[in-house]
């Protein structure tokens, strides 16, 4: 059973540009979370969702940021218009129901 | 200041002594977890600890919980270098069925050889 992926693993983008990151949560969950973690600190909650649905995005920036998570495929965490301020690890986290959550290898923003 | 807030902030022991961290809490919680990073790598979960209990083993991890203090503290014993690693608390607090967690800005441990 494969665990959570990401990809990228590594993400450069210039100041304006749109990063799309992606999670496939293991097998047989469908809750879905993002988290970012800025350097030398913890993560920060930005988004829940299950299938279709956003649960709770009380973390996310109400503006450039987006995340969603199909019936099929992947969840996406877009960021639009990127700045500076953006570069950060993105890491995205599965579980089933309230049951303990676990964590993707994470995806490293940078904004040049 | 916010929730789940670990002390210290960097420990450095000799390998095979205990290590100790302490974690802050101030909301109610539904559990607490501690969570271990590598430099650059996601996160590993290592424990669980549920608001109805106050102390859980797990091989060389002893995690203690006292809700009336709101702190927890995870308990390293007879560390290994491989055990150097930044470790983070959370907490877990039930919205709309699922766990939202909270964490700390962790501790960042050091084991020297």
């Amino acid at each position: 059973n494969a665990g959570v992926m990401q990809n990228p693993r590594h993400l450069v983008r210039r100041r304006g540009q749109e990063a799309r990151l992606r999670c496939s949560p293991m097998k047989g969950h469908s809750h879905v979370y993002w988290y970012r973690q800025l350097p030398e600190e913890g993560l920060k909650f930005m988004v829940y969702l299950q299938k279709e649905n956003i649960i709770d995005e009380s973390g996310m920036p109400k503006e450039r940021f987006s995340a969603e998570f199909p019936k099929e495929g992947p969840s996406i965490l877009r960021i639009q218009q990127v700045v500076r301020g953006d570069s950060a690890a993105y890491f995205c986290a599965s579980s089933v129901w309230t049951d303990t959550q676990y964590f993707g290898p994470g995806t490293r923003l940078t904004v040049l | 200041s916010q929730q789940g807030e670990e002390d210290p902030q960097a420990l450095s022991i000799q390998e095979g002594e205990n290590a100790t961290m302490n974690c802050s809490y101030k909301t109610s919680i539904n559990n607490l977890q501690w969570y271990r990073q590598n430099s650059g790598r996601g996160l590993v979960h290592l424990i669980l600890i549920r608001s109805n209990e106050r102390e859980k083993h797990s091989g060389r991890l002893r995690v203690t919980l006292d809700t009336s203090k709101k702190s927890s503290s995870l308990l390293i014993t007879a560390s290994r270098a491989a055990d150097t690693a930044s470790y983070f608390c959370a907490t877990a607090s039930l919205i709309q069925g699922a766990q939202k967690l909270v964490f700390g800005q962790g501790t960042r441990l050091t084991i020297n050889p």
